[in-house]
C-alpha cells in the first residue's frame, strides 16, 4: 500500500501570498490531519477531517484552513503569508476518526521570504 | 489540557550503548501513547504506542517503552544504539483522536 503523499514537498512564497497544499492519505483512511513544524514552536496541530468534516481544530489564525474532498484527500490553504509561517506542513492519515494510530506523509517544506 | 515533556533536548551515547529517553505526560484519564522518530527533512514514523494492557511495550528498530502511572512517564529504551538510530524523537500524548499533542523533541546524537 502506498503510504501518505503529500504534494509539493518544497515551496517558495513570498509574504503575502497564499499557498495551498495537498495531502493524499493511505488508502481507505478517511481521517486526516495537519500538524506544523517549526524549530520555535515544535510540533502543533492544526485541524483534523474525516468525511470532509472539520473533526478538530488547532490553535491557529483563520488565515489557515483546509478542507477534505470526497475521495479522503485534503487540501491546507495559507492565505496573507507571514515569515513565521515559514515551516515543515506534515499530514498524517488514520483508517477511522476513531482511530488513534495515525501515519504521517514526509511533509511540505514551505519557505516564506 | 493534555501536554507532554521531554526532559532532555540533545543526548548523545555512543554505539552499541544503551540508551533511554524520557517522556512524561500530563492527562486526566489514561492516555494513548506513543513515540515517533524523525529523521533530517523526513516525515515522522512510529516506533511503538501504548493504549492499555502491558505497560512494557515492544516497538521496531529494538525499542521499547514502559508506561509508569504513577510517574506519568513512558520513556523509549534501546539495549544497543546502531549509528543509524541517530534521529530526533518524539514523544506524544492522543486524548481526542486526530488531535495528537507532541513534546518538542530529543535529538539522539550516535559516536562511533
Amino acid at each position: 500500500k502506498a503510504g501518505v503523499t503529500q504534494t509539493p514537498r518544497y515551496l517558495i512564497k513570498t509574504r503575502g501570498q497564499q499557498v495551498t497544499l495537498s495531502c493524499s492519505p493511505i488508502s481507505g483512511h478517511r481521517s486526516v490531519s495537519w500538524y506544523q513544524q517549526t524549530p520555535g514552536q515544535g510540533l502543533q496541530f492544526l485541524f483534523e477531517y474525516f468525511s470532509e468534516t472539520q473533526r478538530n481544530k488547532g490553535n491557529f489564525p483563520g488565515r489557515f484552513s483546509g478542507r477534505q474532498f470526497s475521495n479522503s484527500r485534503s487540501e491546507m490553504n495559507v492565505s496573507t503569508l507571514e515569515l513565521g509561517d515559514s515551516a515543515l506542513y506534515l499530514c498524517a492519515s488514520r483508517p477511522l476518526a476513531e482511530d488513534y494510530e495515525q501515519y504521517f506523509g514526509p511533509g511540505t517544506r514551505l519557505t516564506v521570504t | 489540557a493534555q501536554s507532554v515533556t521531554q526532559p532532555d533536548i540533545h543526548i548523545t551515547v555512543s554505539e552499541g550503548a544503551s540508551l533511554e529517553l524520557r517522556c512524561n505526560y500530563s492527562y486526566g484519564a489514561t492516555p494513548y501513547l506513543f513515540w515517533y522518530v524523525q529523521s533530517p527533512g523526513q516525515g515522522l514514523q512510529l516506533l511503538l504506542k501504548y493504549f492499555s494492557g502491558d505497560t512494557l511495550v515492544q516497538g521496531i528498530k529494538g525499542f521499547e517503552a514502559e508506561f509508569k502511572r504513577s510517574q506519568s512517564s513512558f520513556n523509549l529504551r534501546k539495549p544497543s544504539v546502531h549509528w543509524s538510530d541517530a534521529a530526533e524523537y518524539f514523544c506524544a500524548v492522543e486524548a481526542n483522536a486526530g488531535k495528537s499533542t507532541f513534546g518538542d523533541g530529543t535529538t539522539l546524537t550516535v559516536k562511533p
